[in-house]
């Protein structure tokens, strides 16, 4: 198993350019989540999954789509990339939702808009 | 949602010394989960605690659940190099459906 896996690994954006962050998963976990990482922040949630079809905003949702199209895939989409996005984005996903389930990450994607 | 304050947020000791970080929350929490975070890498599931009052061991390191389930802390016992990296809590965030994490500590050891 791969477990959780991200591309790219790093990316360089200008400013008002879009993009998609994949993520995938091969565990058949039903909830996944998309968190972003700052200095100093911890770790932050901006949008979340309990299941194919069903998506949930975070914590930070502003600037974000997703979608979840099929159990394995977690896109993360920037519609209108701004510098305040800079950022190391993480991709996680857990058997199942709520607090009790261990989640595991992806390698995580920096991102750097300028 | 709730939220869980860690302390400190950063730490260097000399290798061989104890290392302590703090998780609190001002609610009572359903559960606590421990993570580590290598410098560049990813959280990496360490454990969880359930129970009041509970406390779980790995090798040199010691979790603890308060009793009234409002803070947890993570000890490690003679610190080795390998320990370098950012430990976070995370608890149960809005309507129980997300983990929320704390900030995290920063532990650096010094051979």
């Amino acid at each position: 198993n791969a477990g959780v896996t991200q591309t790219p690994k790093f990316q360089v954006l200008k400013t008002g350019q879009s993009m998609t962050l994949q993520c995938a998963q091969d565990m058949n976990h039903e909830y996944m989540s998309w968190y972003r990482q700052d200095p100093g922040m911890g770790l932050r949630l901006i949008h979340y999954s309990v299941g194919a079809g069903i998506t949930d905003q975070g914590e930070v949702p502003n600037g974000y789509n997703v979608s979840r199209s099929t159990t394995e895939d977690f896109p993360l989409r920037l519609l209108s990339a701004a510098p305040s996005q800079t950022s190391v984005y993480f991709c996680a996903s857990s058997l199942q939702q709520g607090p009790f389930t261990e989640a595991f990450f992806g390698q995580g994607t920096r991102l750097t808009v300028v | 949602g709730q939220q869980v304050m860690q302390i400190p947020q950063y730490q260097h000791v000399q290798e061989g010394e104890d290392f302590t970080t703090y998780c609190n929350s001002s609610t009572t929490l359903s559960n606590i989960q421990w993570y580590k975070q290598r410098p560049g890498g990813h959280p990496v599931f360490l454990i969880q605690l359930v129970k009041s009052g509970e406390v779980k061991k790995q090798k040199r390191l010691t979790f603890q659940f308060g009793e009234a389930k409002k803070n947890s802390s993570l000890h490690i016992t003679a610190t080795q190099t390998t320990d370098v990296g950012t430990y976070f809590c995370a608890g149960p965030g809005s309507g129980y459906s997300t983990l929320t994490f704390g900030k995290g500590t920063m532990l650096l050891v010094s051979p």
